[in-house]
């Protein structure tokens, strides 16, 4: 098994919503992470969890709140977000043998698409 | 400051050509290198990719080069075929923490 599963594939919320985004992968990796990407940009870094502890935040705002239960899930807690936010949210994860991604790859999921109105 | 750059942001191809796409890179701490292909409202999907120690890394059709001197790699996809018409993205590690940098992609069409 070398996929990494999202759920779900597409979301529309409101300005007040609550909503969760979820993340699966079962290939033992020990690393995590949640990219947000715009449409003709490149996947920008929001978080990472190493060994299920999280080890980068790259300065996201505290309306997205991650969370890793285990080893194998990853989940993207969404609250009161804006207009802005609206994305394709990708997760990935990569073995994590060491501290640093020497010469490991990242494997993605397919993206939760995420419309806020 | 980007520090990986795709200076093509699109590139048309006749099936059956080589494809030759281009990545700079200006952090000389990078040591791994990754091409993903990523098709519309779907993820990322890893094509190939090199160690700092290589200057050369086949897989069928895809050929990456490494010039670290020049800070510069290249995929080449011979022969081109419709299918690989996508967004690719040169994506960079190693140094320092635990993020890959990506570059902002080159969409490719390949033309039957």
């Amino acid at each position: 098994d070398t996929e990494v599963t999202q759920t779900p594939k597409h979301l529309v919320m409101g300005m007040t919503n609550k909503k969760s985004l979820k993340c699966e992968q079962h290939m033992g990796h020990r690393a995590m992470y949640w990219y947000k990407q715009k449409a003709k940009k490149p996947p920008e870094l929001m978080f990472v969890y190493s060994y299920e502890k999280l080890s980068i935040n790259e300065s996201v705002p505290s309306r997205f709140s991650p969370e890793c239960p285990n080893s194998s899930l990853l989940n993207l807690h969404l609250h009161a977000l804006q207009p802005e936010d609206s994305a394709l949210y990708l997760c990935a994860s990569r073995a994590g043998q060491g501290a640093l991604p020497t010469n490991e790859k990242l494997f993605f999921g397919s993206g939760t698409q995420l419309s806020v109105l | 400051d980007q520090q990986v750059k795709q200076n093509s942001p699109s590139l048309s191809v006749q099936e059956g050509r080589i494809s030759i796409l281009n990545c700079d890179y200006t952090n000389s701490m990078f040591d791994y290198f990754l091409w993903y292909k990523k098709y519309p409202a779907e993820g990322p999907t890893f094509l190939i990719s090199i160690s700092s120690i290589k200057d050369k890394n086949e897989d069928g059709r895809f050929t990456v080069f490494l010039n670290k001197s020049a800070k510069h790699l290249s995929l080449h996809i011979v022969p081109s075929q419709p299918g690989d018409s996508a967004v690719y993205f040169c994506a960079a590690s190693g140094g320092y923490g635990q993020n890959f940098v990506f570059g902002p992609g080159t969409r490719l069409s390949v033309l039957p």
